[in-house]
Protein backbone atom coordinates (compact mmCIF):
# COMPACT_ATOMS: atom_id res chain seq x y z
CA UNK A 1 0.00 0.00 0.00
CA UNK A 2 1.48 3.35 -0.71
CA UNK A 3 1.43 5.78 2.06
CA UNK A 4 2.57 9.35 2.22
CA UNK A 5 3.40 10.89 5.57
CA UNK A 6 3.85 14.40 6.59
CA UNK A 7 5.50 16.76 9.04
CA UNK A 8 4.92 17.99 11.01
CA UNK A 9 1.19 17.78 11.14
CA UNK A 10 0.84 21.42 12.77
CA UNK A 11 3.32 24.30 12.66
CA UNK A 12 2.66 27.81 13.97
CA UNK A 13 5.24 30.15 14.00
CA UNK A 14 5.78 34.15 13.74
CA UNK A 15 6.01 35.83 10.48
CA UNK A 16 9.43 36.44 8.97
CA UNK A 17 10.93 32.40 10.37
CA UNK A 18 11.32 29.90 8.01
CA UNK A 19 10.17 26.57 7.76
CA UNK A 20 10.56 23.38 5.97
CA UNK A 21 7.30 20.61 5.51
CA UNK A 22 8.69 17.06 4.65
CA UNK A 23 6.59 14.17 2.66
CA UNK A 24 7.97 10.81 2.90
CA UNK A 25 7.06 7.49 1.35
CA UNK A 26 8.44 4.25 1.79
CA UNK A 27 7.55 3.86 -2.10
CA UNK A 28 9.11 5.02 -5.61
CA UNK A 29 6.67 7.85 -7.09
CA UNK A 30 6.72 8.76 -10.78
CA UNK A 31 5.45 12.30 -9.90
CA UNK A 32 4.91 14.21 -5.87
CA UNK A 33 2.74 17.00 -6.62
CA UNK A 34 2.11 20.07 -3.91
CA UNK A 35 -1.15 21.60 -3.01
CA UNK A 36 -2.47 24.21 -0.51
CA UNK A 37 -5.29 24.52 0.52
CA UNK A 38 -7.28 27.12 2.42
CA UNK A 39 -10.61 26.75 4.97
CA UNK A 40 -13.52 25.85 3.09
CA UNK A 41 -11.92 25.84 -0.40
CA UNK A 42 -10.57 23.01 -2.15
CA UNK A 43 -6.36 22.12 -2.51
CA UNK A 44 -5.05 24.53 -4.86
CA UNK A 45 -1.83 23.12 -6.94
CA UNK A 46 1.46 24.59 -5.97
CA UNK A 47 3.89 22.49 -8.25
CA UNK A 48 4.89 18.92 -9.71
CA UNK A 49 7.80 17.48 -9.24
CA UNK A 50 8.92 14.75 -11.30
CA UNK A 51 12.79 14.05 -11.74
CA UNK A 52 14.20 12.58 -8.74
CA UNK A 53 16.69 15.76 -7.53
CA UNK A 54 14.28 18.28 -9.00
CA UNK A 55 14.15 21.34 -7.11
CA UNK A 56 11.49 24.08 -7.68
CA UNK A 57 11.12 27.43 -6.93
CA UNK A 58 7.77 29.75 -6.51
CA UNK A 59 8.93 32.96 -5.19
CA UNK A 60 9.64 32.36 -1.56
CA UNK A 61 8.92 28.31 -1.57
CA UNK A 62 11.16 25.61 -3.20
CA UNK A 63 10.55 22.26 -3.21
CA UNK A 64 12.67 19.41 -3.47
CA UNK A 65 12.12 15.97 -4.81
CA UNK A 66 14.15 12.70 -3.25
CA UNK A 67 16.87 12.08 -5.50
CA UNK A 68 15.21 8.20 -4.48
CA UNK A 69 11.45 9.73 -5.88
CA UNK A 70 10.03 8.89 -2.29
CA UNK A 71 10.40 11.88 -0.38
CA UNK A 72 9.57 15.88 -1.01
CA UNK A 73 9.99 18.82 1.10
CA UNK A 74 8.76 22.11 1.16
CA UNK A 75 10.71 25.29 2.24
CA UNK A 76 9.09 28.68 2.76
CA UNK A 77 11.70 31.47 3.19
CA UNK A 78 9.93 34.76 5.49
CA UNK A 79 6.82 32.97 6.08
CA UNK A 80 3.93 35.37 5.97
CA UNK A 81 0.43 35.09 6.94
CA UNK A 82 -1.00 34.80 3.31
CA UNK A 83 1.02 31.57 3.86
CA UNK A 84 -0.75 30.18 6.19
CA UNK A 85 -3.42 26.98 5.33
CA UNK A 86 -3.31 23.34 4.99
CA UNK A 87 -0.43 21.95 2.84
CA UNK A 88 -1.18 18.65 1.02
CA UNK A 89 1.42 16.79 -0.68
CA UNK A 90 0.20 13.95 -3.44
CA UNK A 91 1.34 11.40 -5.11
CA UNK A 92 -0.70 9.29 -8.34
CA UNK A 93 -1.57 5.52 -7.06
CA UNK A 94 0.49 2.48 -8.72
CA UNK A 95 -2.80 1.50 -10.77
CA UNK A 96 -3.41 3.76 -14.07
CA UNK A 97 -6.65 5.10 -12.44
CA UNK A 98 -5.72 9.28 -12.18
CA UNK A 99 -5.92 8.15 -8.05
CA UNK A 100 -3.86 10.81 -5.96
CA UNK A 101 -2.59 9.59 -2.69
CA UNK A 102 -2.36 12.59 -0.54
CA UNK A 103 -0.55 12.54 2.77
CA UNK A 104 -2.80 13.80 6.14
CA UNK A 105 -1.43 17.60 5.09
CA UNK A 106 0.68 20.01 7.43
CA UNK A 107 -1.31 22.97 9.59
CA UNK A 108 0.41 26.07 8.41
CA UNK A 109 -0.27 29.29 10.87
CA UNK A 110 2.03 32.43 10.46
CA UNK A 111 1.37 34.92 13.17
CA UNK A 112 1.43 38.68 12.24
CA UNK B 1 -12.94 30.80 -9.26
CA UNK B 2 -11.45 27.70 -10.35
CA UNK B 3 -13.29 26.55 -13.07
CA UNK B 4 -14.57 23.78 -10.97
CA UNK B 5 -17.68 24.14 -9.39
CA UNK B 6 -19.77 21.89 -6.89
CA UNK B 7 -23.23 22.30 -5.51
CA UNK B 8 -24.37 22.82 -3.08
CA UNK B 9 -21.48 23.88 -0.97
CA UNK B 10 -23.28 22.60 2.37
CA UNK B 11 -25.60 20.22 3.47
CA UNK B 12 -27.28 18.18 6.25
CA UNK B 13 -29.12 14.98 5.93
CA UNK B 14 -30.10 12.63 8.12
CA UNK B 15 -28.48 9.12 9.18
CA UNK B 16 -30.30 7.07 6.26
CA UNK B 17 -30.96 8.88 3.93
CA UNK B 18 -29.83 9.40 0.29
CA UNK B 19 -27.83 12.46 -0.75
CA UNK B 20 -26.33 13.84 -4.34
CA UNK B 21 -23.61 15.95 -5.20
CA UNK B 22 -22.85 17.52 -8.20
CA UNK B 23 -20.17 19.51 -10.13
CA UNK B 24 -19.25 20.93 -13.15
CA UNK B 25 -16.07 22.24 -15.18
CA UNK B 26 -16.01 25.13 -17.54
CA UNK B 27 -12.91 23.59 -19.21
CA UNK B 28 -15.22 20.59 -20.59
CA UNK B 29 -12.37 18.04 -19.08
CA UNK B 30 -13.54 14.04 -19.87
CA UNK B 31 -11.90 13.00 -16.48
CA UNK B 32 -13.71 13.54 -12.99
CA UNK B 33 -12.66 12.48 -9.60
CA UNK B 34 -14.36 12.25 -6.18
CA UNK B 35 -12.61 12.65 -3.44
CA UNK B 36 -13.63 13.09 0.68
CA UNK B 37 -11.71 14.84 2.69
CA UNK B 38 -12.49 14.24 7.08
CA UNK B 39 -11.73 17.35 9.27
CA UNK B 40 -7.94 17.44 9.75
CA UNK B 41 -7.14 14.79 7.10
CA UNK B 42 -5.95 14.77 3.45
CA UNK B 43 -8.32 13.54 0.85
CA UNK B 44 -9.09 9.91 0.35
CA UNK B 45 -10.16 8.59 -3.17
CA UNK B 46 -13.41 7.80 -4.27
CA UNK B 47 -13.43 6.82 -8.11
CA UNK B 48 -12.97 8.65 -11.47
CA UNK B 49 -14.68 8.86 -14.02
CA UNK B 50 -13.17 9.18 -17.77
CA UNK B 51 -15.09 9.80 -20.94
CA UNK B 52 -18.44 8.22 -19.08
CA UNK B 53 -17.45 5.02 -17.83
CA UNK B 54 -15.84 4.54 -14.14
CA UNK B 55 -11.78 3.97 -14.59
CA UNK B 56 -10.72 3.51 -10.94
CA UNK B 57 -12.07 3.31 -7.32
CA UNK B 58 -10.85 3.46 -3.93
CA UNK B 59 -11.88 1.31 -1.08
CA UNK B 60 -15.24 2.98 -0.82
CA UNK B 61 -18.07 0.69 -0.60
CA UNK B 62 -20.97 0.26 -3.52
CA UNK B 63 -23.41 2.53 -1.28
CA UNK B 64 -21.04 5.49 -3.07
CA UNK B 65 -21.77 5.70 -6.60
CA UNK B 66 -21.54 8.18 -9.37
CA UNK B 67 -22.45 9.67 -12.97
CA UNK B 68 -20.32 11.11 -15.52
CA UNK B 69 -22.38 13.31 -18.33
CA UNK B 70 -21.89 13.38 -22.18
CA UNK B 71 -21.01 16.96 -21.13
CA UNK B 72 -18.90 15.98 -18.44
CA UNK B 73 -20.70 17.29 -15.65
CA UNK B 74 -20.90 14.34 -12.90
CA UNK B 75 -22.93 13.41 -9.69
CA UNK B 76 -21.41 11.94 -6.67
CA UNK B 77 -24.43 9.79 -4.96
CA UNK B 78 -24.37 8.60 -1.53
CA UNK B 79 -26.91 6.15 -0.33
CA UNK B 80 -28.15 4.99 3.68
CA UNK B 81 -25.92 7.97 5.09
CA UNK B 82 -23.99 7.05 8.02
CA UNK B 83 -22.53 9.46 10.16
CA UNK B 84 -19.08 9.05 9.12
CA UNK B 85 -19.37 9.96 5.89
CA UNK B 86 -19.76 13.80 7.27
CA UNK B 87 -16.97 15.12 5.29
CA UNK B 88 -15.87 17.97 2.61
CA UNK B 89 -16.29 16.19 -0.45
CA UNK B 90 -14.00 17.29 -3.16
CA UNK B 91 -14.61 17.06 -7.51
CA UNK B 92 -11.40 17.14 -9.70
CA UNK B 93 -10.70 17.45 -12.90
CA UNK B 94 -7.79 16.99 -15.07
CA UNK B 95 -6.83 16.38 -18.76
CA UNK B 96 -6.97 12.51 -18.71
CA UNK B 97 -6.18 9.33 -16.63
CA UNK B 98 -2.76 10.44 -15.59
CA UNK B 99 -2.52 11.84 -12.57
CA UNK B 100 1.27 12.71 -13.17
CA UNK B 101 0.34 16.45 -13.38
CA UNK B 102 -2.34 17.79 -10.95
CA UNK B 103 -5.70 18.27 -11.08
CA UNK B 104 -7.88 21.44 -10.79
CA UNK B 105 -10.37 20.74 -7.48
CA UNK B 106 -13.81 22.61 -6.92
CA UNK B 107 -14.34 24.60 -3.48
CA UNK B 108 -16.23 21.04 -2.61
CA UNK B 109 -19.57 20.10 -0.68
CA UNK B 110 -19.73 20.14 3.08
CA UNK B 111 -21.66 17.25 4.68
CA UNK B 112 -23.20 17.00 7.73
CA UNK B 113 -24.83 13.78 8.84
CA UNK B 114 -26.59 14.25 11.25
Amino acid sequence: TQLLEQSPQFLSIQEGENLTVYCNSSSVFSSLQWYRQEPGEGPVLLVTVVTGGEVKKLKRLTFQFGDARKDSSLHITAAQPGDTGLYLCAGPGSSNTGKLIFGQGTTLQVKP
Amino acid sequence: ETGVTQSPTHLIKTRGQQVTLRCSSQSGHNTVSWYQQALGQGPQFIFQYYREEENGRGNFPPRFSGLQFPNYSSELNVNALELDDSALYLCATGGGSDANYGYTFGSGTRLTVV
